[in-house]
């Protein structure tokens, strides 16, 4: 268990539709990450936050969007969905400091389902 | 652009079988870390390498880090069937964000 939650662990819809994802980081840890992974394919960066502030931003779509609130938990928000978002999305949270500063543990993931 | 490329990209042995996988780039990197992930669940952390030329071990997992902190091994030794898996690198720089690799899948048959 990496202390890393994400709720749901599954999440059916259907195109056009919007979902929010959730995400809980260790305790302590300031800094939360978002990655999709499709079928077969590797892990792509979506975004970052650290302690409530976005900080840096991949491959992200802009029917999607994150934020972190001040408890530092963070949401994923996956708007007018389409069937290639079908994918599982994992958070995953570091301490962003000291010398392992990047060292990053993985939620469990959401698998998401858009038929 | 700071590519990380893992060779090979399918590895399937038989069990007792020893095997590297490699981590390559043309980039520098802080720390470079290894993962294994198993279908449907998350990538699970490994281990950690931040000093050039740094060996780790894990048990019959051998880790380590370039010279020149470019590229990255991971040995494992007389392989059982609980190590299959996907085993990805991933170089950390000052960004703070994670370069991943593509990933190994390592299938270890009984």
């Amino acid at each position: 268990d990496s202390g890393v939650t994400q709720t749901p662990k599954h999440l059916i819809t259907a195109t056009g539709q919007r979902v929010t994802l959730r995400c809980s980081p260790r305790s302590g840890d300031l800094s939360v990450y978002w990655y999709q992974q499709s079928l077969d394919q590797g892990l792509q960066f979506l975004i970052q936050y650290y302690n409530g502030e976005e900080r840096a931003k991949g491959n992200i779509l802009e029917r999607f969007s994150a934020q972190q609130f001040p408890d530092l938990h963070s949401e994923l928000n996956l708007s007018s969905l389409e069937l290639g978002d079908s994918a599982l999305y994992f958070c995953a949270s570091s301490p962003a400091s000291g010398v392992l500063y990047n060292e990053q543990f993985f939620g469990p993931g959401t698998r998401l389902t858009v038929l | 652009t700071q590519l990380l490329e893992q060779s090979p990209q399918f590895l399937s042995i038989q069990e007792g079988e020893n095997l590297t996988v490699y981590c390559n780039s043309s980039s520098v990197f802080s720390s470079l870390q290894w993962y294994r992930q198993e279908p449907g669940e998350g990538p699970v952390l490994l281990v950690t390498v931040v000093t050039g030329g740094e060996v780790k071990k894990l048990k019959r997992l051998t880790f380590q880090f370039g010279d020149a902190r470019k590229d990255s091994s991971l040995h494992i030794t007389a392989a059982q069937p609980g190590d299959t898996g996907l085993y990805l690198c991933a170089g950390g720089d000052s960004s703070y964000k994670l370069i991943f690799g593509s990933g190994t899948r390592l299938l270890v048959r009984p």
